[in-house]
C-alpha cells in the first residue's frame, strides 16, 4: 500500500535553531501534502495545504514566515519551523494524496520536536 | 460548517469486550468519511473508510456503515484486543480534500 515517510522521527535542539522536516511519498505521487500540528492528548491541527509547485495555502492562525513550506516535487514536501522557540514544541504530522477529493490520506509517523 | 463529533474517552474496556466508539457528523452534500487509528507515538493509519450512504466500512475486524438518516459512522468491533488499544479518530473530507476530524477517542484494553 501506499506509504508516507517522515523524517526525522525525533529532534531535540535550541531555541533560535531552524529545524527542517522532511515529508516523501514512497510509492505514489502526491499531488497534495498536507502539514498537522498536535497537542498532547488533543486532536490534528491543520496547518497548510502543499500543492507541488505552488504555494502552500496556510490555515487561519499559522505564520507563514515561522513555518515554512516547499512542495518541489511529486513526492517531497518540507516544513521549515524557523527560529524555534519552546512553545514551538510539538508533534508534527505530513500527510500526502493523490489527486481525487475521496482519494484517502496517508499519513506520516510524525516529528517530535523538542526546544529547549 | 463541516463538523464531526466523537464520543470522549477514555473508553476502558476487557480483552473481548464489544467496542462501540460513537461518531456523527455536519456537512453539506454527502462527504467520504473515515475512521484513522493512531498507536502511541506514532502517525495516523487508515482504519476504514466509506464514501456514500450505506456503504460498510471495514477492515481488521472493524466496521462502520455511514448513515446518513442519522448522520452518523459509529466504529464497531465485536472482541477488541489489547492490540487495539490506541487513539481512534473519525473524519471527514471537506473542501479542497481537508480532513476534518473529530478529538479523538482513546481506547484502553485490559486483559
Amino acid at each position: 500500500g501506499a506509504v508516507v515517510s517522515q523524517h526525522p522521527s525525533w529532534v531535540i535542539c535550541k531555541s533560535g535553531t531552524s529545524v527542517k522536516i522532511e515529508c516523501r511519498s514512497l510509492d505514489f505521487q502526491a499531488t497534495t501534502m498536507f502539514w498537522y500540528r498536535q497537542f498532547p492528548k488533543q486532536s490534528l491541527m491543520l496547518m497548510a495545504t502543499s500543492n507541488e509547485g505552488s504555494k502552500a495555502t496556510y490555515e487561519q492562525g499559522v505564520e507563514k514566515d515561522k513555518f515554512l513550506i516547499n512542495h518541489a516535487s511529486l513526492t517531497l514536501s518540507t516544513l521549515t519551523v524557523t527560529s524555534a522557540h519552546p512553545e514551538d514544541s510539538s508533534f508534527y504530522i505530513c500527510s500526502a494524496s493523490f489527486r481525487g477529493s475521496n482519494q484517502p490520506q496517508h499519513f506520516g509517523d510524525g516529528t517530535r520536536l523538542s526546544i529547549l | 460548517g463541516n463538523s464531526v463529533t466523537q464520543m470522549e474517552g477514555p473508553v476502558t474496556l476487557s480483552e473481548e469486550a464489544f467496542l462501540t466508539i460513537n461518531c456523527t457528523y455536519t456537512a453539506t452534500g454527502y462527504p467520504s468519511l473515515f475512521w484513522y487509528v493512531q498507536y502511541p507515538g506514532e502517525g495516523l493509519q487508515l482504519l476504514l473508510k466509506a464514501t456514500k450512504a450505506d456503504d460498510k466500512g471495514s477492515n481488521k475486524g472493524f466496521e462502520a456503515t455511514y448513515r446518513k438518516e442519522t448522520t452518523s459512522f459509529h466504529l464497531e468491533k465485536g472482541s477488541v484486543q489489547v492490540s487495539d488499544s490506541a487513539v481512534y479518530f473519525c473524519a471527514l473530507v471537506g473542501g479542497y480534500n481537508k480532513l476534518i476530524f473529530g478529538a479523538g477517542t482513546r481506547l484502553a484494553v485490559h486483559p
